[in-house]
């Protein structure tokens, strides 16, 4: 089956960097994928990667080592109005069937 | 369009009410979805369908029942739902396949309440 594990929450001030972590376990692998979703709102997509290597998107960078089952997002210059829940997410073989991480839900200060 | 659009954007529902929640994207994606989202927790698979066949149900009890009349729509039948179904359902669609499933593009989904 497949699992993800990232952390529950995350607290950083405005401007700065913050990295939020994702390991998961699958039983075949088909790219990794983050997703971020406001209080109230609906899940939007962020990055996605296939390969190793790192992704860039504006501010929102997305890391992946598959050797290590590990991936990662970055934000960087933070704003208060990236405070919200970012989900990692795989999908779950055949199908199309996308398995969420339990999400991290980040809050930015001023 | 890039959008997924979904009605109601509120329901309020009796157990032994009928209703439906729908669907409908014109992004030609041929892989629709429907999720279910609790407070505090992520979003739930319910049901896949890929070109416009029931292609995935994670044992999701009879009381829902999805359809999907052709490629652009995707409906929700609801019928003698419990008060712990009360939730935001979230509707998604992407490209076909494993790989196309990692970039979904969700409706602003349907919050129920069943009383």
């Amino acid at each position: 089956g497949q699992s993800l594990e990232q952390p529950s929450e995350v607290t950083a001030v405005e401007g700065a960097i913050v990295q939020i972590n994702c390991t998961y376990q699958t039983s075949g692998f088909y790219g990794l994928s983050w997703y971020q979703q406001h209080d109230g709102g609906a899940p939007t997509f962020l990055s996605y990667n296939a390969l190793d290597g790192l992704e860039e998107t504006g501010r929102f960078s997305s890391f992946l080592s598959r050797s290590d089952s590990y991936g990662y997002l970055l934000l960087q210059e933070l704003q208060m109005k990236d405070s919200a829940s970012y989900f990692c997410a795989v999908p779950g073989g055949q199908g199309g069937k996308l398995i969420f991480g339990q999400g991290t839900e980040l809050s930015v200060k001023p | 369009d890039t959008e997924v659009t979904q009605t109601p954007k509120h329901l309020v529902m009796g157990m032994t009410n009928k209703k439906s929640l729908k669907c409908e994207q014109h992004m030609g994606h041929r892989a629709m979805y429907w999720y279910k989202q609790k407070a505090k927790k992520p979003p739930e698979l319910m049901f896949v369908y890929s070109y416009e066949k029931l292609s995935i149900n994670e044992s999701v009890p009879s009381r829902f029942s999805p359809e999907c009349p052709n490629s652009s729509l995707l409906n929700l039948h609801l019928h003698a739902l419990q008060p712990e179904d009360s939730a935001l359902y979230l509707c998604a669609s992407s490209h076909s396949g494993t790989t196309g499933a990692n970039v979904l593009t969700f409706g602003a989904g349907s919050r129920l309440t069943v009383l």
